[in-house]
């Protein structure tokens, strides 16, 4: 799977919006973004994932540049709960063959929310 | 939303001694994984299983570690002889298609 880099830490006020970046600029054809969070050591949290349309859900919006080698997770609203380490990776499709699906995790950005 | 469950959320055990890590994932996936967290460390895979055998294992799952889904709901983590540098947090996930994973709330390991 490609590696991905991310700043290790941002700052947001809360009402704002956040922006994390993320660079994966090996990604291939067959390999989507993926965006995870963790709350203090909780378990890990899918939030979404996308190949080469943007995409939204009822946590986030992931916008992927044309060329595949960045993304950036948007968190429209932030709030105190969303302080947390969140995590860019790339992965294989499902579907392209030897895929055991597992996630590589990197150190991820620790997303501060300020009041 | 269901959830995946793990038993206990902290287990302490002698250096040496077998610990067995519980999972109850949900109910309807096919997939399932292991991974665990050492303290202020990042998050690393250790083994997926699927159709009642390990899919891939990573080179942290040595001898000492194997998994078992007993029966149609638990999937379990056994450590033979445990070593202090086994003390991390254990998560399990499972998944029903593989595309996105659910992930417990984690055993603390600490081996002493």
């Amino acid at each position: 799977d490609a590696k991905t880099t991310q700043p290790p830490s941002m700052d947001c006020a809360e009402g704002r919006a956040a922006n994390l970046p993320c660079n994966h600029s090996t990604i291939s054809g067959n390999e989507y973004v993926y965006w995870y969070r963790q709350i203090h050591s909780q378990g890990p949290q899918y939030i979404i994932h996308g190949l080469k349309n943007n995409e939204t859900n009822e946590m986030a919006s992931l916008i992927i540049t044309e060329d595949r080698k960045s993304s950036t997770l948007i968190l429209p609203h932030a709030t105190l709960r969303d302080t947390a380490v969140y995590y860019c990776i790339v992965r294989a499709r499902w579907d392209s063959g030897g895929s055991n699906y597992k996630l590589t995790f990197g150190k991820g950005t620790l997303l501060t929310v300020n009041p | 939303e269901p959830e995946v469950t793990q038993t206990p959320s902290h287990q302490v055990t002698q250096m040496g001694q077998e610990v067995i890590l519980r999972c109850v994932p949900i109910s309807n996936h096919l997939y399932f994984y292991w991974y665990r967290q050492i303290l202020g460390q990042k998050v690393e895979f250790l083994v997926s299983f699927y159709n009642n055998e390990i899919s891939e294992k990573s080179e942290i799952f040595d001898d000492q570690f194997s998994v078992e889904r007993p029966d149609g709901s638990n999937f379990t983590l056994k450590i033979r002889s445990t070593k202090l540098e086994d003390s991390a947090m254990y998560f399990c996930a499972s998944s029903e298609t593989g595309i996105r994973a659910f992930f417990g709330q984690g055993t603390r390991l600490t081996v002493v």
